[in-house]
């Protein structure tokens, strides 16, 4: 059972490139989510969905976006890339909502660096 | 605006001792907490959690308690071994209020000492 797997692991981006990191699941889990670490700080979340077709922002949703179209994927687009950007960012599923008692499974995470 | 505080950013114990781990929150609609454990290149895992009706919370070596006058929370490992060395982080969320997201503090990495 692979649970949550993101593309790619480490990526170095120029300063205006754009990029998609990739997360898929294959736990059918209806809630998703990404999540970014700054180095000494906690995970702040970007952008979760709760389902195919529906998606909203989070706590730093500023430069970028997602899409849900299936229930297994849930990509994270990065356009115009900016030092600001260079962190961990980690994708996340859960069944239904954390509060329910449901469990979030965390994806091993993708360093991303802009320069 | 930091809502949930871990004041401390490392911890070591002793091998078979006790381990407390502290986190604070200062926002009042917080009513479901969470620990996850994470180690170095691996995302978070799910530890423990608790919520606001209940004061304490056990799950084998790890107890969780919550003193919500005081919003605060301890993570309990007892007794320490060495596979608990790792960087551990509070989250909380306001679900009853509408908002499950989870808010993380900044983490407090535990060094267990052989």
């Amino acid at each position: 059972n692979a649970g949550v797997t993101q593309t790619p692991k480490f990526r170095i981006l120029k300063i205006g490139q754009s990029m998609t990191l990739q997360c898929t699941q294959d736990m059918n889990h209806n809630y998703m989510y990404w999540y970014r670490q700054d180095p000494g700080m906690g995970l702040k979340l970007i952008y979760y969905s709760v389902g195919a077709g529906i998606t909203d922002k989070g706590e730093v949703p500023n430069g970028y976006n997602v899409s849900r179209s299936t229930t297994e994927d849930f990509p994270l687009r990065l356009e115009l890339a900016a030092p600001s950007q260079t962190s961990v960012y980690f994708c996340a599923s859960s069944y239904s909502s954390v509060v329910s008692g449901n469990t979030i499974y965390f994806g091993e995470g993708s360093w991303l660096t802009v320069v | 605006d930091q809502q949930v505080k871990q004041n401390s950013p490392s911890l070591s114990v002793q091998e078979g001792r006790i381990s407390i781990l502290n986190c604070d929150y200062t926002n009042s609609m917080f009513d479901y907490f969470l620990w996850y454990k994470k180690y170095p290149a691996e995302g978070p895992t799910f530890l423990i959690s608790i919520s606001s009706i209940k004061d304490k919370n056990e799950d084998g070596r790890f107890t969780v308690f919550l003193n919500k006058s005081a919003k605060h929370l301890s993570l309990h490992i007892v007794p320490s071994q060495p596979g608990d060395s790792a960087v551990y982080f509070c989250a909380a969320s306001a679900g009853n209020f509408g908002n499950e997201k989870l808010t993380f503090g900044t983490g407090t990495r535990l060094t267990i000492i052989p």
